[in-house]
């Protein structure tokens, strides 16, 4: 079990410019969850997948954001048209299951800066 | 809808000083009430939780109670070490588990 990896660690872009972020949640769990982090506060839900099924998606996943686990596997986030706005901590995390006192493991994160 | 009200930092403690972080919330149902620390320069990992009203969740010496009659889950320990020096974050998920809800976090450092 090698936790919940992300890639890249630090992403610095130009505005208007696409990006792509990915997550490898840990092997055998169903569910992988989206953040996004503000400098002093604390995550903030964007969506989550149960499989490859995306179920819920945060007011916060505007039109230029989305989000694929294609195979259930890992997940990718793409944020289309970069603002200065989209600069945060991207946090994934991962959980085996649903339901309520579900543990979820989060990884390191993508800190964006769009310049 | 269901929120955490977290105490501001950050928080400053010499060595096996006592500690406590208020954190309060609110929500519909029986929430479940979690604690994660994240270290400088890593992911959050979980500390502790508490699932329904009077549990008691307690790892490497840190501990919070669920008290549903004040709504409140803080996180207390004895005496703390420079190694605890962190950013703490409560935070709460609705009963289906499926949405978690974080408070701001609290940034502790303890100096020797």
């Amino acid at each position: 079990d090698t936790g919940v990896s992300q890639d890249p660690r630090h992403k610095i872009t130009k505005r208007g410019q696409n990006v792509t972020f990915r997550c490898d949640p840990i092997s055998e769990h169903n569910r992988l969850y989206w953040y996004r982090q503000t400098l002093g506060q604390g995550p903030e839900f964007l969506t989550y997948f149960q499989n490859e099924a995306q179920l819920e998606k945060s007011r916060l996943l505007s039109d230029r954001f989305s989000a694929e686990r294609p195979k259930g596997s890992f997940s990718t986030l793409e944020i289309q048209r970069t603002e200065q706005g989209d600069s945060a901590m991207y946090l994934c995390a991962s959980s085996l299951t649903g339901g309520a006192g579900n543990i979820q493991y989060f990884g390191a994160g993508t800190r964006l800066s769009v310049l | 809808g269901d929120s955490v009200t977290q105490m501001e930092g950050p928080v400053t403690l010499s060595e096996e000083a006592c500690l406590t972080i208020n954190c309060t919330y609110t929500a519909t149902g029986y929430p479940s009430l979690f604690w994660y620390v994240q270290y400088p320069g890593e992911g959050l990992q979980l500390l502790l939780k508490a699932t329904k009203a009077d549990d008691k969740g307690s790892n490497k010496g840190f501990e919070a109670t669920y008290r549903k009659e004040t709504t409140s889950f803080h996180l207390e320990k004895g005496s703390v070490q420079v190694s605890d020096s962190a950013v703490y974050f409560c935070a709460l998920s609705d009963q289906t588990g499926n949405q978690f809800y974080f408070g701001t976090g609290t940034s502790l450092t303890v100096i020797p």
